[in-house]
């Protein structure tokens, strides 16, 4: 079965600092696609990147990268420079592709402190 | 472009009434998702749609009904509301089948309280 952790509940940190969240996951499959969403305080959820099993080349986007480890089944999340506007929960989620399912994980709760 | 559009937003409910949320997609998937969300527990899957005239059992179905009315639309009825079902409603689609791999596209979430 799939499952998603995230161990971190909450996180705060100040305004500038750097943050990573954890995600670790679990899955039978050989192919799999991992994802990060934000949820802001107004509610939606906010799509934030893509990864498949095949690519474990590590993305940056601005602030935002991502290290995909297939060794520890790990998808974890840093921000660089971090911003009180990067305070939001912020869910990592899992989908196999013998699946039809988006598992989730908890979550994490960033607050960025001014 | 509106995405994925959910009514309502939010709903008080008497426990033992009935309600259908509404989900709307323009984006031309062929998959659609109810999720729930409750503090602690993240999104948990309620019903899906794989393509129009189908839908399965997620993980939590009970108390549930889903109709996909068409490719666009898929609601969720509680036909006799009960406490626990107070939740955030999240409706969502995806491109493509089930087995895509490509991204789920979430509405702006319903609130409902049931008193």
């Amino acid at each position: 079965a799939q499952k998603v952790t995230q161990a971190q509940t909450e996180i705060s940190v100040v305004e500038k600092e750097d943050v990573t969240l954890d995600c670790v996951y679990e899955t039978r499959d050989t192919t799999y696609y991992l994802f990060w969403y934000k949820q802001p305080p107004s509610g939606e959820l906010v799509f934030l990147i893509r990864r498949n099993s095949f690519d474990e080349q590590n993305e940056i986007s601005g602030r935002y990268s991502w290290n995909f480890q297939k060794s520890t089944s790990s998808f974890n999340f840093t921000i660089t420079a971090s911003q009180v506007v990067d305070s939001a929960v912020y869910f990592c989620a899992l989908s196999e592709a013998s699946g039809q399912n988006f598992v989730f994980g908890p979550g994490t709760r960033l607050s960025v402190l001014p | 472009n509106a995405g994925v559009t959910q009514t309502p937003k939010f709903q008080v409910l008497k426990t033992g009434q009935s309600m259908t949320l509404q989900c709307a997609q323009d984006m031309n998937h062929n998959s659609m998702y109810w999720y729930r969300q409750d503090p602690g527990m993240g999104l948990r899957l309620i019903y899906y749609s794989a393509s129009e005239g189908t839908t399965d059992k997620g993980e939590v179905p009970n108390g549930y009904n889903v109709s996909r009315l068409n490719k666009r639309e898929f609601s969720l009825r509680l036909e006799s509301a009960a406490p626990s079902q107070t939740s955030v409603y999240f409706c969502a689609s995806r491109a493509g089948g089930p087995h895509s791999g490509n991204t789920i596209y979430f509405g702006e979430g319903s609130w409902l309280t049931v008193v």
